[in-house]
């Protein structure tokens, strides 16, 4: 089992609907957990970080986090072309003495259709 | 601009060349990172130094050497690398490594070893 599991994509949206990408984790300690979104040829920048149950909610973006299904999950609303992207979840696991660090899923790649 | 830079941006290397790549934070953060990004697969974790000790070697074979001179300059150097080691190599850094911290990626290297 992958530690950290997106579905690949790619994902269609129509432009001005809401665009829901996925992740699941296996470490159920984990408690710190990123959204990123990568445009082609570029480098990860961050959207969101969530640390507790429940939705948090940034702009267009919500980020939606269930530690009991070990989900978690990214909402754009009124999406607009300029999110066309690769989303990537990362998420917080223990290494070494007291340390964390982060493990990335595959990414998905998401098209918002004009 | 995420106040982390790498040089070179784009580097061509035959598998009997040493090179290396540079990445400077401008962040006064303390952790520091190389990943490794290819095609269709999650991004690697190389290497992480903590206040410039290394706390991870993720299994990355010897023909990559990292070094960590100050907390704010990371290098990785390359020699006799092999074809299937083309990738994007982004270097990353955050305030430490307890849980919560976000990582800042820099540009990247595009890598080609031909």
């Amino acid at each position: 089992q992958k530690e950290v599991e997106q579905n690949s994509g790619p994902l269609s949206v129509p432009e001005g609907a809401i665009a829901s990408l996925n992740c699941t984790y296996s470490d159920r300690v984990s408690q710190s957990f990123f959204w990123y979104r990568q445009y082609s040829g570029k480098s990860p920048e961050l959207i969101m970080s969530i640390y507790s149950n429940g939705d948090k909610e940034d702009g267009r973006f919500t980020a939606q986090l269930n530690k009991a299904s070990q989900y978690v999950s990214l909402l754009i609303r009124d999406s607009q072309p300029s999110d066309s992207a690769t989303y990537l979840c990362a998420v917080s696991m223990p290494f070494g003495q007291g340390a964390q660090k982060l493990v990335f899923g595959q990414g998905t790649r998401l098209t918002i259709n004009p | 601009e995420t106040g982390v830079t790498q040089t070179p941006r784009h580097l061509v290397m035959g598998m009997t060349n040493k090179k290396s790549l540079k990445c400077e934070q401008h962040l006064g953060h303390n952790a520091m990172y190389w990943y490794k990004q290819s095609a269709k697969k999650p991004l690697e974790l190389m290497f992480v130094y903590n206040f410039k000790e290394q706390t991870e070697n993720n299994s990355v074979p010897s023909r990559f050497s990292p070094e960590c001179p100050n907390s704010s300059h990371l290098f990785l150097h390359l020699h006799t690398l092999q074809p299937e080691d083309s990738a994007l190599y982004l270097c990353a850094s955050s305030q430490g490594l307890l849980d919560q911290e976000t990582q800042y990626f820099g540009p990247g290297t595009r890598l080609l070893v031909l």
